[in-house]
């Protein structure tokens, strides 16, 4: 039984470029959670999924993010025209029903 | 919205020492709060939580206890080990919600 599934684990990207994380639930896991860490910082809500759902975008910057989780495949984070300050290490995580989260190994995101 | 702080920021302690990180939050609807560690390079993986409904649980090394009237909760680690040093993280929801909202972490240092 895999854990929550993370890819890539490391993405460069230039300013101005598009960066897309990608997170593959446990088996069974119908909610999956965004969230992203600064060095020596907590973890900051982003989005909030569920099947072809956004169920809570609240912490999301309106501009240039966006989340899907498709009826088939895994939920994406999509980050357009990145900027130094997106550099970051973005977790993924999951659950069956809400609550108990099972957190993915995350995405490093370095912007030159 | 949920706000939840944490201390102390960072925690030393000899091998067999205990260890003890607090945390508050400030929503009275609030009814689940887990606890997680973050290894370096890895993700957070939770290690005890509780309920609103329980004012202590234990497994093993690891305690957590609950003051709701006080808004507070603990994480109580007995007899150290190197392989403790980690990050915590602890961590409420409000009920309902389903977003965990988490502290800034707590750097545990256990030497040998």
């Amino acid at each position: 039984n895999a854990g929550v599934m993370q890819n890539p684990r490391h993405l460069v990207r230039r300013r101005g470029q598009e960066a897309r994380l990608r997170c593959s639930p446990m088996k069974g896991h119908s909610h999956v959670y965004w969230y992203r860490q600064l060095p020596e910082e907590g973890l900051k809500f982003m989005v909030y999924l569920q099947k072809e759902n956004i169920i809570d975008e609240s912490g999301m910057p309106k501009e240039r993010f966006s989340a899907e989780f498709p009826k088939e495949g895994p939920s994406i984070l999509r980050i357009q025209q990145v900027v130094r300050g997106d550099s970051a290490a973005y977790f993924c995580a999951s659950s069956r029903e809400g609550n108990v989260l099972t957190f993915g190994a995350g995405s490093r995101l370095t912007v030159l | 919205g949920e706000n939840v702080e944490q201390h102390p920021s960072t925690l030393s302690v000899q091998e067999g020492d205990s260890a003890v990180i607090k945390c508050t939050y400030s929503d009275s609807a609030s009814n689940y709060f887990p606890w997680y560690k973050q290894e370096l390079g890895k993700g957070p993986q939770l290690i005890i939580d509780i309920r609103s409904n329980v004012g202590e649980k234990k497994d093993q090394r690891i305690a957590v206890t609950l003051n709701k009237t006080a808004k507070h909760f603990s994480l109580h680690i007995t007899e150290t080990q190197p392989e403790d040093s980690a990050v915590y993280f602890c961590a409420a929801v409000s009920g309902g919600s389903y977003i965990p909202t988490f502290g800034r972490g707590t750097s545990l240092i256990v030497h040998p």
